[in-house]
């Protein structure tokens, strides 16, 4: 599986918009990239996957170069309560099943 | 949509005591599923994941072992606790061929 490499943490202030690269150099070709936030004492939530150029959805957008050697998670005008981790893991199916191995993260702190 | 239950939320176990950690998965048939471990302030650590009854797979060699008796059951036991073994148990469905973990609440595991 392709390892992850993500800045350890970040600071905002509410209202700026946030981008958070991963890096993932030996990213295979039937890899997907997926972004997980999590809050305190909670398990992960998803938040966007993708495989090529960019995707957006109701809270968040994943831009990806076309050599998938990184990837973008972009959260728009965030608020305090986006401060959590964020994970950016890589992987496929392989014989129906579906590893997602977890890094560190980066420790996203929105300040007021 | 997946609902995962957990239980229990909190335990306090002495070193060398039995442990046994359940999860059950609604609203969905022949998930993969996944126990992971969180020490305080880390990522993830994938412990086990199963693609089917009675199909366990080990990540990292240690004193924990995994079941899973039925197709929604995932059980995590270990025969004697270590100090090592504190830490914040996860476990997480996902469905074949999609890239979307669901995750349980947790179980908060203090040896002592």
């Amino acid at each position: 599986l392709a390892k992850t490499t993500q800045p350890i943490s970040m600071d905002s202030y509410e209202g700026q918009e946030v981008n958070i690269t991963c890096s993932h150099n030996n990213i295979a070709t039937n890899d997907y990239i997926t972004w997980y936030q999590q809050f305190p004492s909670q398990g992960p939530r998803f938040i966007i996957q993708g495989y090529k150029t960019k995707v957006t959805n109701e809270v968040a957008s994943l831009f990806i170069p076309a050599d998938r050697k990184s990837s973008t998670l972009s959260l728009p005008r965030v608020s305090l309560s986006d401060t959590a981790v964020y994970y950016c893991l890589v992987g496929d199916w392989m014989d129906s099943s579906y590893k997602l191995i977890f890094g560190s993260g980066t420790r996203l702190l929105v300040r007021p | 949509s997946q609902t995962i239950h957990q239980w229990p939320a909190t335990l306090v176990q002495p070193v060398g005591s039995p442990l046994s950690l359940e999860c059950t998965v609604e609203g969905t048939s022949n998930p993969n599923l996944y126990w992971y471990r969180q020490a305080a302030g880390r990522g993830l650590q994938l412990l086990f994941y199963s693609v089917g009854i009675g199909q366990i797979s080990s990540e990292v060699p240690q004193n924990l072992s995994a079941s899973r008796p039925q197709d929604r059951q995932f059980i995590l036991s270990s025969k004697k606790l270590l100090l090592s073994d504190s830490g914040f148990y996860l476990c997480a469905c996902m469905m074949d061929r999609t890239y979307e973990q669901y995750f349980g609440p947790g179980t908060r595991l203090t040896v002592t």
